[in-house]
C-alpha cells in the first residue's frame, strides 16, 4: 500500500461548482499537510499548507485535515476555468527537512 | 518566481547513452531535490541534497546519480539511459523551512525521451 493515496480523476465540473479533492494516508506520524497546484507543462506550486488537524481557509480554498481518519481534503468554492489543473497532496512527518511524500495528483477541469 | 533554471528543457536520446540534467538556482537555498513525474505514479523523489557534497537517495534512485559541487548547481546523471527513464524531471529547492511552510519551489521541468 502506497503511503499516500489520491484518486487521479480526471474530474470535470461546471463553472461555479464546489469541488472536493481528497487524499488518504497510512502513516499516522504525518503532521504537515500541503496541497500543490500544477498547471499543464509547469512545475507544481504550493497552494495550501496545514499543520496537524483542523481547517484552513484562503479565499475560495479550504483545506481540511482529519488525522483520526487519516484523510485530508481540499475544497474549492465557486470554481473557475482558471482552476483547471492537477492538484497534488503532499505530507511530511518531520519538523526538519524530510522530503515530502506526494500523492499521484487529481486532474481537474472546470468547464465554462 | 523562484530563480530555478533546468537544462535542457527537452532532450531525446538513445538507450545506453549518458544523460546529464542540470538544475541551477539563484536563491542560495540549502536543499535541492530531483523528482520524476510519470502518469499513474505522480511525483517520485530520485535524490536530494542538503548541502554542497551532501546527498541522499530517494524512492527511485536506481540508475541515477547526482552531484552538487556548488550551492547553486545540482546535477542529475543517467549513466546509461533506458526507456523506463523516459519521464519529466523536476528540480525543486527549499530554504530549510520545509516543515514550517511546506514550500518547495519547482523548476519548469525537463522532458526526457529515451528511444
Amino acid at each position: 500500500q502506497k503511503e499516500v493515496e489520491q484518486d487521479p480523476g480526471p474530474l470535470s465540473v461546471p463553472e461555479g461548482a464546489i469541488v472536493s479533492l481528497n487524499c488518504t494516508y497510512s502513516n499516522s506520524a504525518f503532521q504537515y499537510f500541503m496541497w500543490y497546484r500544477q498547471y499543464s507543462r509547469k512545475g507544481p506550486e504550493l497552494l495550501m499548507y496545514t499543520y496537524s488537524s483542523g481547517n484552513k481557509e484562503d479565499g475560495r480554498f479550504t483545506a481540511q485535515v482529519d488525522k483520526s481518519s487519516k484523510y485530508i481534503s481540499l475544497f474549492i468554492r465557486d470554481s473557475q476555468p482558471s482552476d483547471s489543473a492537477t492538484y497534488l497532496c503532499a505530507m511530511s512527518w518531520n519538523s526538519g527537512n524530510t522530503p515530502l511524500v506526494f500523492g499521484k495528483g487529481t486532474r481537474l477541469s472546470v468547464i465554462a | 518566481d523562484a530563480g530555478i533554471t533546468q537544462s535542457p528543457r527537452h532532450k531525446v536520446t538513445e538507450t545506453g547513452t549518458p544523460v546529464t540534467l542540470r538544475c541551477h538556482q539563484t536563491e542560495n537555498h540549502r536543499y535541492m531535490y530531483w523528482y520524476r513525474q510519470d502518469p499513474g505514479h505522480g511525483l517520485r523523489l530520485i535524490h536530494y541534497s542538503y548541502g554542497v557534497k551532501d546527498t541522499d537517495k530517494g524512492e527511485v534512485s536506481d540508475g541515477y546519480s547526482v552531484s552538487r559541487s556548488k550551492t547553486e548547481d545540482f546535477l542529475l546523471t543517467l549513466e546509461s539511459a533506458t526507456s523506463s527513464q523516459t519521464s519529466v524531471y523536476f528540480c525543486a529547492i527549499s530554504d530549510g523551512g520545509l516543515a514550517r511552510t511546506g514550500e518547495l519551489f519547482f523548476g519548469e521541468g525537463s522532458r526526457l525521451t529515451v528511444l
